[in-house]
């Protein structure tokens, strides 16, 4: 039983460059959520898609987008990178069937803006 | 904020102790769950207590949840040099029906000394 994937495991960029981070969900789960953890910080909720739609969002700026795809595999956009947005995305994956309560996460996405 | 905020934010102690770490938030809950995170790579579950819970347990863990006072504990009892890692509270909330929130804390740095 496959869990959370991430891809890619590491990503370089420069600042005003755009990025996407990809995520497939543990098998029979239905939503996703991303997270930023900032080095030394806990991981800060930055949306939740189920059903093909944003369905909550966390305090972060329109520069930061989303989808997901039928297959409930989902993405993330980030537009214009600034210094500031250098951390591990954590994308985490849960189920309707599980009231959506307890969250599995991945490996996530290192990424280094310069 | 809603943000919990763990106490203490490092811990240091010999394998075979036990390990207490404390979480307090600012706001009604849904759930509190723990997580454990080895060298800032991804998430993992270790138990979640519910809003209605004083109390529960999972192998070598025992989570404690008192609302009235808004906080929760984690022991970890017969630490081993495994159990060295970040331990993150997380609360859970409802904004809207259908989706979870969660909002984590800073962490407990663990470190198990042989």
């Amino acid at each position: 039983d496959a869990g959370v994937t991430q891809s890619p495991t590491h990503l370089i960029k420069t600042r005003g460059q755009q990025v996407t981070l990809r995520c497939s969900p543990k098998s029979g789960h239905d939503t996703v959520s991303w997270y930023q953890q900032a080095l030394g910080q806990g991981p800060q909720f930055i949306f939740q898609y189920y059903e093909e739609e944003e369905r909550q969002r966390g305090n972060f700026p329109d520069r930061f987008s989303g989808h997901q795809f039928p297959n409930y595999s989902s993405e993330l956009n980030v537009n214009a990178l600034l210094l500031g947005d250098s951390a591990l995305y954590l994308c985490a994956s849960s189920s309707k069937k599980g009231m959506r309560e307890t969250q599995y996460f991945g490996p996530g996405t290192r990424l280094l803006v310069l | 904020s809603q943000q919990g905020e763990e106490d203490p934010q490092a811990l240091s102690i010999q394998e075979g102790e036990n390990a207490t770490m404390n979480c307090s938030y600012k706001t009604s809950i849904n759930n509190l769950q723990w997580y454990r995170q080895n060298s800032g790579r991804g998430l993992v579950h270790l138990i979640l207590i519910r809003s209605n819970e004083r109390e529960k347990h999972s192998g070598r863990l025992r989570v404690t949840l008192d609302t009235s006072k808004k906080s929760s504990s984690l022991l970890i009892t017969a630490s081993r040099a495994a159990d060295t890692a970040s331990y993150f509270c997380a609360t859970a909330y409802r904004p809207i029906q259908g989706a979870q929130k969660l909002v984590f804390g800073q962490g407990t740095r663990l470190t198990i000394n042989p």
